[in-house]
């Protein structure tokens, strides 16, 4: 079974607006953490935010924010005042328990910004 | 100061050659990772060292052999390379003692066999 869903292949938006990229995931474990990465074209990956399973608050990281919603196991990146430079490969990722555990990653979500 | 570095950046090979990937990470991780994306872009372990020891093997074929020579270094060798070996593999690093545990990535070594 899936662990993570990333169900938008891919997005176009205009450039300054805010995009929500979607992700869900499916765990029985209590603690886990949930990471998204954005992959440009030239093929680094670049960790964006972190959500862990206990944290009250979303998470923000300038630009960034996790709308995190634990009962429906969504976890959606959400980019705001979109510039040219957002548009590339969006991944969500889980880690479950803590510690050195493996990521599991989403198939993943092209973003493309139009000017 | 490149964090996580892995060499070479390209390979291209032969089917039934044998190639090897090298990183290594200067943050003082304990953790270490090679994960392969294949064409659809989908990212996928394949193993992880702790301080050397092995300690995730994702089914991977026995062609492939990683090697951890300390904490700092994590190498990649396979063997009689095949066409579905094709993709870019990337190296990643992570430290366990830390809240969030989130990986460090090389910038990817890109495999083509032909």
């Amino acid at each position: 079974a899936q662990k993570i869903t990333q169900t938008q292949p891919g997005m176009f938006v205009q450039e300054k607006e805010a995009v929500t990229l979607d992700c869900t995931y499916d765990t029985s474990d209590p603690s886990y953490g949930l990471f998204w990465y954005k992959q440009p074209s030239s093929g680094e990956m670049i960790f964006l935010i972190y959500q862990g399973s206990y944290d009250q608050q979303n998470a923000t990281e300038g630009r960034y924010s996790l709308n995190f919603q634990k009962a429906r196991k969504s976890a959606n990146l959400v980019i705001s005042a979109s510039q040219l430079g957002d548009s590339a490969m969006y991944f969500c990722a889980m880690r479950e328990g803590w510690g050195a555990q493996k990521l599991v990653f989403g198939q993943g979500t092209r973003l493309t910004i139009n000017p | 100061d490149t964090a996580v570095s892995q060499t070479p950046k390209y390979l291209v090979t032969q089917m039934g050659n044998d190639k090897s990937i090298k990183c290594e990470q200067n943050l003082g991780h304990d953790t270490m990772y090679w994960y392969k994306q294949d064409s659809k872009k989908f990212l996928k372990i394949m193993f992880s060292y702790n301080n050397k020891e092995l300690i995730i093997n994702e089914t991977v074929p026995n062609r492939f052999s990683p090697k951890s020579p300390d904490k700092a270094h994590l190498n990649l060798h396979i063997n009689s390379l095949e066409l579905g070996d094709s993709a870019v593999y990337f190296c990643a690093s992570s430290q366990d003692q830390g809240r969030t545990g989130e990986l460090f990535f090389g910038e990817g070594s890109r495999l083509t066999v032909l």
